[in-house]
């Protein structure tokens, strides 16, 4: 089946720069996307990787090595608005109707203090 | 537009009622999402749609009933439901079938079943 890990929570300091990883365990793999959820929102898209690498956004990088099952989200600069849950995604093989399916990390709940 | 809008924003209902959620997009995305999200958890997906056809049920509960009338509107009929169907149901969307990578979701809606 499909597993995909993260910590649970991580505590970073306002200005600094924190990273979440996440290994995968996955039949099949086409790319790995990232998302952030306010409490009481939505998940909005953050990034997304389907070759190894960097990807850079603005204050936000991901990196993916397929190679490890592994990526991670960088946030740099953090900001007090930046407080919030970081799930990883994993488009996968699952061709259940044709369709490979999106399998959502457990999450990681980010607090960035003063 | 790069909204996708659902109501109502929250839903009290018994055990015995029947109700609706509404979602809809106008980006001309072909591919629309129902998503159950428990406290703390990641999101679940129950359905899929693409191009106005049921792509993928996740073996949800027949008391959850989609429907999809056209490719701007999702619904999600309830009926019959239990207290631990609580929790806040999103729609998403992405711009084609099978395409996984980026997914756009809706503010959600917070049910409580009594």
């Amino acid at each position: 089946g499909q597993s995909l890990e993260q910590p649970s929570e991580v505590t970073a300091v306002e200005g600094a720069i924190v990273q979440i990883n996440c290994t995968y365990q996955t039949s099949g793999f086409y790319g790995l996307s990232w998302y952030q959820q306010h409490d009481g929102g939505a998940p909005t898209f953050l990034s997304y990787n389907g070759l190894d690498g960097l990807e850079e956004t603005g204050r936000f990088s991901s990196f993916l090595s397929r190679s490890d099952s592994y990526g991670y989200l960088l946030l740099q600069e953090l900001q007090m608005k930046d407080s919030a849950s970081y799930f990883c995604a994993v488009r996968d093989g699952q061709r259940s109707g044709g369709y490979q399916k999106v399998t959502f990390g457990t999450g990681t709940k980010l607090q960035v203090i003063p | 537009d790069t909204e996708v809008t659902q109501t109502p924003k929250h839903l009290v209902m018994g055990m015995t009622n029947k109700k609706s959620l509404k979602c809809e997009q106008h980006m001309g995305h072909r591919a629309m999402y129902w998503y159950k999200q428990k406290a703390k958890k990641p999101p679940e997906l129950m359905f899929v749609y693409s191009y106005e056809k049921l792509s993928i049920n996740e073996s949800v509960p027949s008391r959850f009933s989609p429907e999809c009338p056209n490719s701007s509107l999702l619904n999600l009929h309830l009926h019959a439901l239990q207290p631990e169907d609580s929790a806040l149901y999103l729609c998403a969307s992405s711009p084609r079938f099978g395409s996984g990578e980026t997914q756009y979701f809706g503010p959600g809606t917070r049910l409580l079943v009594l």
